[in-house]
């Protein structure tokens, strides 16, 4: 596995508090990424980072936010979390390989909004 | 219309088989194509990927993509109940470092296979 941590891997968490999600690499990679998936959905881009304090908004950014203060650290945090955001979690880092940017992914953060 | 489009299945083969999965595609820009695999509970892994047209052979494996089609294809020969996972589609505009694509892929659905014995 490429040296990639999530955590918590799983969360049980109340309407309307908010939540911190880590992603942490050992592979000193530029790029990172969060994803969600649901079913039906595949993957879908929260953010991305693409170096320390370089941070975009993905395909479904609304109700989060990220933060990258060093390299090997990626975290998102839902503002206010809602059923909606009940989903699993994957962080993905990558880097260019010479001919294409190789996305390794993470194991997942399972979280269930109440 | 979402800009990746892939048949959730699920699909059910008998081990030996070989396997064709697929996805379509509208954004034009899209010149590179992965492939990903994804046990149950566990994050996605690249199989393999290709750039622009063509085919690309690794083992059992098989991608193909036709770009005046929009269609990109992974075939699995003599399927083992090893592969039972879900596949994934990727695609990605830009493959250059420093370019503004920043390696972000667009995926799409996972089809779900299962390989009996």
């Amino acid at each position: 596995d490429a040296g990639i941590t999530q955590s918590p891997r799983h969360k049980v968490t109340e309407t309307g508090t908010p939540v911190t999600l880590r992603c942490h690499q050992t592979e000193n990679h530029r790029y990172m990424y969060w994803y969600r998936q649901d079913p039906g959905h595949g993957l879908r881009l929260i953010h991305y980072s693409y170096g320390v304090k370089d941070t975009d908004k993905g395909e479904v950014s609304d109700g989060y936010s990220v933060s990258r203060s060093k390299t090997e650290d990626f975290l998102l945090t839902l503002e206010s979390a809602t059923s909606s955001q009940t989903s699993v979690y994957f962080c993905a880092i990558s880097e260019y390989a010479g001919v294409v940017y190789e996305q390794y992914f993470g194991p997942g953060t399972r979280l269930t909004v109440t | 219309q979402k800009e990746v489009e892939q048949d959730p299945g699920p699909l059910s083969v008998p081990e030996g088989a070989i396997v064709s999965l697929n996805c379509t595609y509208s954004n034009s820009a899209f010149q590179y194509f992965m492939w990903y695999r994804q046990y149950s509970r566990k994050g996605p892994e690249l199989l393999m990927y290709t750039y622009s047209s063509g085919n690309k052979e690794d083992g059992r494996f098989t991608a193909q993509v036709d770009k005046s089609s929009k269609y990109i294809s992974l075939f699995i020969r003599d399927s083992q109940p090893s592969d039972s996972a879900t596949y994934l589609c990727a695609m990605s505009a830009g493959g250059s470092a420093g370019g503004t694509s920043y390696g972000k892929l667009t995926f799409g659905q996972g089809t779900i296979l299962t390989v009996h014995p």
